[in-house]
């Protein structure tokens, strides 16, 4: 039972140059999210996803795109990178109740550190 | 806005010592979830508990038991007899509930635990 996973777990990346981090999941969620975690910041939300083809924006989206082509795969883009995206990125996934208004709690990836130099 | 403060940023106890993290939420939500989160030193992030806003029972599971005060807006996580496994960064979290759509976790910035023989 693979979860969430993550790749790469590690990139060092130019300024300016691109890439792009996959996520995917196997416990069929329908939401699926992406997080920084930067020191003394805890986790901020990204971006996130309520299904296939849909996406929002988080607390801190700016320098970020992301698409959901299949359920199971969220991909986090940096178009353009910047030192200031140095961070560790988590992916999680979170099963919808089916009342649709209670919180499960997330099944997280086990994170990509990405350097911009 | 929702908020989530850990003042402690880190605390240093010696084995089989009790130890508690304080956690301290903001929201105009009258229904809310809260969530403890566990990240080792080897960066994964694991779900521990999840506790809704009419709940205000303590939990306990082995070595861990929560205390959830609506009054203060506080719940707090303690862990009896301290072990050196327990040593990780703890997080708190709290989600809004939000029909039909994705529900976003709020971070606190964490806890870092160091536990000691």
């Amino acid at each position: 039972n693979a979860g969430v996973t993550q790749t790469p777990k590690f990139r060092v990346l130019k300024t300016g140059q691109s890439m792009t981090l996959l996520c995917a999941q196997d416990m069929n969620h329908e939401y699926m999210y992406w997080y920084r975690q930067d020191p003394g910041m805890g986790l901020r939300l990204i971006h996130y996803s309520v299904g296939e083809g849909t996406t929002a924006k988080g607390e801190v989206p700016d320098g970020y795109n992301v698409s959901r082509l299949k359920k199971q795969n969220f991909l986090l883009g940096l178009e353009s990178a910047a030192p200031s995206q140095t961070s560790v990125y988590f992916c999680a996934s979170s099963r919808r109740s089916s009342t649709g208004n209670i919180p499960y709690g997330y099944t997280f990836g086990s994170g990509t550190r990405l350097t911009v130099v | 806005a929702q908020k989530v403060t850990q003042a402690q940023t880190e605390i240093s106890v010696v084995e089989k010592e009790d130890v508690t993290l304080d956690c301290v939420y903001e929201t105009r939500d009258t229904t809310y979830y809260l969530f403890w989160y566990k990240q080792p030193p080897s960066g994964e992030l694991v779900f521990l508990i999840r506790r809704n806003s009419f709940d205000e029972q303590n939990e306990i599971s082995g070595r861990y038991s929560w205390n959830f005060q609506k009054s203060t807006s506080s719940f707090n996580f303690t862990i009896t007899a301290s072990q050196v496994v327990d040593s990780a960064v703890y997080f708190c979290a709290l989600s809004e509930v939000s029909t039909g759509t994705a529900s976003k976790l709020t971070f606190g910035t964490g806890t870092r635990l160091q536990v000691t023989l």
